[in-house]
């Protein structure tokens, strides 16, 4: 049974800072591996999608690296603002469809 | 623009009263997805649907149902709702293709109470 795992829960930053927010999962036979952001009361938003065969993906001051022999995924971001402070959650897809999530990484970016 | 929605966007309801969660997507995607978040659980899958007339239960489907009679919907329905049912509905969309590009994307959730 896949587990996904995000680590810290909860990170605070000063602004500008460049951050990473971890992602571990336990089963390396995935099809891809989703980013998504979530606001306060608010649904999620796809950040970033980086499919099995892909090491990273990038879209703006985001980049999303994914090692699926170790089981981990990693989002970057570069010169972080008040704005980016939200939940980051990650995402394995096992082949089936469905996703299995980690429980998140809460950001605040201090100004 | 495609979109998905949920309706309503609150609910407070009773215990024991039937309750149904509307879910409409325009990204004419086949895959349709329904979850609830809880405070120290994540993202939980309830039901899923791979198209019209299919439905599959996920990992916590019991007092949940799901019905799919065309594309664009999938309600899920609280046969007899209870308190433990207090949570944010999140339902959600993906189109089959290529497995590695099956991105999903989420509606703005609906936020029930039970009382």
């Amino acid at each position: 049974k896949q587990e996904v795992t995000q680590i810290p829960a909860a990170l605070s930053v000063p602004e500008g800072e460049n951050l990473v927010l971890n992602c571990s999962f336990t089963d390396s036979a995935i099809y891809n591996l989703q980013w998504f952001r979530q606001d306060p009361g608010k649904g999620l938003t796809s950040l970033l999608l980086i499919q099995s065969s892909q090491r990273e993906q990038t879209s703006g001051r985001l980049n999303a690296s994914l090692d699926k022999s170790s089981g981990r995924s990693t989002l970057y971001i570069a010169a972080s603002q008040p704005g980016d402070s939200a939940t980051y959650l990650c995402a394995a897809s096992t082949g089936s469809e469905k996703l299995v999530f980690g429980k998140g990484t809460k950001l605040t970016v201090n100004p | 623009d495609a979109e998905i929605t949920q309706s309503p966007r609150h609910k407070i309801t009773e215990t024991g009263r039937q309750v149904t969660l509307a879910c409409h997507q325009t990204w004419n995607h086949n895959n349709m997805f329904w979850y609830r978040q809880d405070l120290g659980h994540g993202l939980r899958l309830i039901h899923y649907s791979y198209g019209v007339q299919d439905t599959n239960k996920g990992e916590v489907s019991d007092g949940y149902s799901v019905s799919r009679s065309n594309t664009e919907d999938l309600p899920l329905t609280l046969e007899s709702a209870a308190s433990s049912q207090t949570s944010v509905y999140f339902c959600a969309s993906s189109y089959t293709r290529d497995r590695g590009l099956n991105e999903q994307f989420f509606g703005p959730g609906t936020r029930l109470t039970v009382l």
